[in-house]
């Protein structure tokens, strides 16, 4: 059964700070990874999304990364900003045929405070 | 299409009540999931439907939950006999096959006093 694992839990820095955000995962058997950011009572909006054969994915101030043998992934986001406070989860899909295939296993999620 | 829709966003009821959650899917989108996400965690996975087939249910989909696409487009969820353990917020996501990312809903926020 696929696992996924997010660290921190929380994070909090000041604006203009440099981060990472890590999610491992256990079955590396994966279709691919996405990384989404929920804002409180809110829905999910997807930021980044890594194909299998990727190794990374750039949109913006974000980068994500994929290292699918070690499973592995992480979220940097350079010069943070108060509004990318907000909740950031990492989900796996599974490959075609298997019985994860099209639904996404989810991580905790880490609660990012940018502060002023 | 302006997404993925949800009605009502935000539910309370007492427990023992029967609650009915809808989403409306992305329209050429033929896959449609439902989730559910609890205080601090990630949403879990409780359902999906490929056109107006339902093809799995986990296991935290109890016989109090009942899910519905009949004509392959708009899904119900419907929970019988609520519970407190049933506070939760309920995302509905849809997809074209199981490719792509998929588009989530903005969630129905249900508290059960």
């Amino acid at each position: 059964k696929q696992e996924v694992t997010q660290i921190p839990a929380a994070l909090s820095v000041p604006e203009g700070e440099n981060l990472v955000l890590n999610c491992s995962f256990t079955d590396s058997a994966i279709y691919n990874l996405q990384w989404f950011r929920q804002d409180p009572g809110k829905g999910l909006t997807s930021l980044l999304l890594i194909q299998s054969s990727q190794r990374e994915q750039t949109s913006g101030r974000l980068n994500a990364s994929l290292d699918k043998s070690s499973g592995r992934s992480t979220l940097y986001i350079a010069a943070s900003q108060p509004g990318d406070s907000a909740t950031y989860l990492c989900a796996v899909k599974g490959l075609p045929g298997g019985t994860s295939y099209g639904k996404l296993t989810f991580g905790q999620g880490t609660i990012l405070t940018v502060h002023p | 299409d302006t997404g993925v829709s949800q009605d009502p966003r935000h539910k309370i009821t007492k427990r023992g009540q029967n609650v009915t959650f809808r989403c409306d899917p992305i329209s050429e989108h033929n896959r449609l999931y439902w989730y559910r996400q609890t205080l601090g965690q990630g949403p879990e996975f409780l359902t999906y439907f490929q056109n107006e087939a339902q093809l799995e249910k986990s296991r935290l989909l109890s016989d109090r939950f009942s899910a519905e696409r009949p004509k392959g487009s708009f899904s119900t969820l419907e929970i019988q006999r609520t519970e407190q353990g049933d506070s939760a917020m309920y995302l509905c996501a849809s997809s074209f096959q199981g490719r792509g990312q998929g588009l989530f809903g903005p969630g129905t926020r249900l508290t059960v006093l």
